[in-house]
């Protein structure tokens, strides 16, 4: 049974570009929620998708826009690269209504550079 | 949203019993903890979740008092593998999903021979 798969696990970007992070959650998993770690700090809170909807977003700006697939997977964009923007995002999958936590993916490397 | 306190980080040796204890003095009275350990370059992982009193699985026990302000995560026997960062997260369950989940920057546990 595969975990959650992100995509790719590195990548450099100059500033300024955009980028796309995909993600496939885990099999049975319906939800899937971002989220950014800086280095030496907990992960952050992105957005979550349900439905092929947001359905809670947190601190964000508008640069960092998601979707959802009728498969559950899920693409995190970010527009207009800053330095700041350099971090370790991660993927999240959940079932809805599961008790027992999420599963996160090993996440992809992002530099700005 | 109930923030948690924890240490930054513990040291043990290989053998010992590590308790790591996360005040929560917030706590509403349908938020659940949870723990989530995460090693180098990799997502966090479930522990162990509870509501009150006591919680055992295969890897952890997670006790919590009555008044439910502080939680503790009990590691039995830790070996090297078990270094890593240890978060501590309080949160509900809204009736669809457990939403986003607020890491703060973790216990770094540090096991050495």
């Amino acid at each position: 049974d595969a975990g959650v798969t992100q995509s790719p696990t590195h990548l450099i970007k100059t500033r300024g570009q955009q980028v796309t992070l995909r993600c496939s959650p885990k099999s049975g998993h319906d939800t899937v929620s971002w989220y950014q770690q800086a280095l030496g700090q907990g992960p952050q809170f992105i957005f979550q998708y349900y439905e092929e909807e947001e359905r809670q977003r947190g601190n964000f700006p508008d640069r960092f826009s998601g979707h959802q697939y009728p498969n559950y997977s899920s693409e995190l964009n970010v527009n207009a690269l800053l330095l700041g923007d350099s971090a370790l995002y991660l993927c999240a999958s959940s079932l809805g209504r599961d008790a027992y936590g999420y599963t996160f993916g090993s996440g992809t490397r992002l530099t700005v550079v | 949203l109930a923030k948690t306190t924890q240490p930054i980080s513990m040291d043990s040796y290989e053998g010992q019993e590590v308790n790591i204890t996360c005040s929560h003095n917030n706590i509403a009275t349908n938020d659940y903890i949870t723990w989530y350990q995460q090693f180098p370059s990799q997502g966090p992982r479930f522990i162990i979740q509870g509501y009150k009193t006591k919680v055992t699985n295969e890897v952890a026990s997670l006790f919590i008092p009555a008044d439910r302000k502080s939680s503790t995560l009990s590691l039995p026997r830790v070996s090297l593998s078990d270094t890593a960062v240890y978060y501590c997260l309080v949160g509900a369950f809204d009736g669809d999903s457990w939403g986003k989940l607020q890491f703060g920057a973790g216990t770094q546990v540090v096991v050495t021979p």
